[in-house]
């Protein structure tokens, strides 16, 4: 079945030093591909997402790549924060009238001071 | 953007009764709302697709007799945790999509704890 592998399972990065977060998945036909968010005790967050028709996306100190023929895709924090600290969670789904979406099993992201 | 609400926040309750979490869209009718279930340090897994209308469609190992799913209106959905037991204990999250404009997105509720003693 669908299935989304992301590393690394933990994450710890200097305050101002960039992050990056790699997930591959094995459904060609998947062609979104959202990334959140969660902090602890809470709902995951959207926090930006990125289209098959696309290879490249950014949003200030954020940005996904995506390589859909080695289907790999990849996150990106520029200059990180103590506030980014949290779990990350990659995901893959079809774009059709169902979007069940696979998650990856989560990045732990913590930043030093 | 859009807002999904879930009520309760958190839920303890005795082993054998029930609990009902409702999943609402504030400001969007959503057609389709999605259940999740999420163990500490874990990832989220799909439970069941809620069709608004139509019986819910369960994954591959998730017991319907057991997570009773309605999804009555445009913008509610409910999951009943029938019979709890402890192994039911998780954080239970739920999404709905937005199809209405040119982007199809889904958004997260804040999720349930559920404690069952």
């Amino acid at each position: 079945g669908e299935n989304v592998e992301q590393h690394p399972s933990t994450l710890s990065v200097q305050e101002g030093d960039s992050a990056v977060i790699k997930c591959t998945y094995s459904d060609s036909a998947s062609n979104y591909f959202p990334w959140y968010k969660q902090e602890l005790g809470k709902g995951p967050q959207l926090i930006i997402d990125i289209r098959s028709n696309v290879g490249e996306k950014k949003d200030q100190r954020i940005a996904v790549t995506l390589n859909k023929t080695a289907k790999h895709f990849s996150l990106h924090i520029t200059e990180t924060q103590p506030e980014d600290s949290a779990v990350y969670f990659c995901a893959a789904s079809r774009y059709s009238s169902a979007s069940k979406i696979i998650f990856g099993s989560g990045t732990r992201l913590s930043i030093r001071p | 953007g859009a807002v999904v609400s879930q009520h309760p926040s958190w839920v303890i309750c005795k082993s054998g009764t029930s609990v009902k979490i409702e999943c609402r869209s504030l400001d969007f009718q959503a057609t389709t709302m999605f259940w999740y279930r999420q163990f500490p340090k874990q990832s989220l897994m799909l439970m069941a697709t809620s069709n608004e209308g139509s019986k819910a469609t369960y994954e591959q190992g998730v017991e319907k007799d057991k997570f009773l799913i309605n999804h009555a209106s445009l913008t509610l959905s409910t999951l009943t945790v029938t019979s709890a037991h402890p192994e039911d204990s998780s954080f239970y999250i739920c999404s709905a999509r937005d199809d209405s404009g040119v982007v199809d997105t889904q958004y997260f509720g804040p999720g349930t704890r559920l404690t069952v003693l």
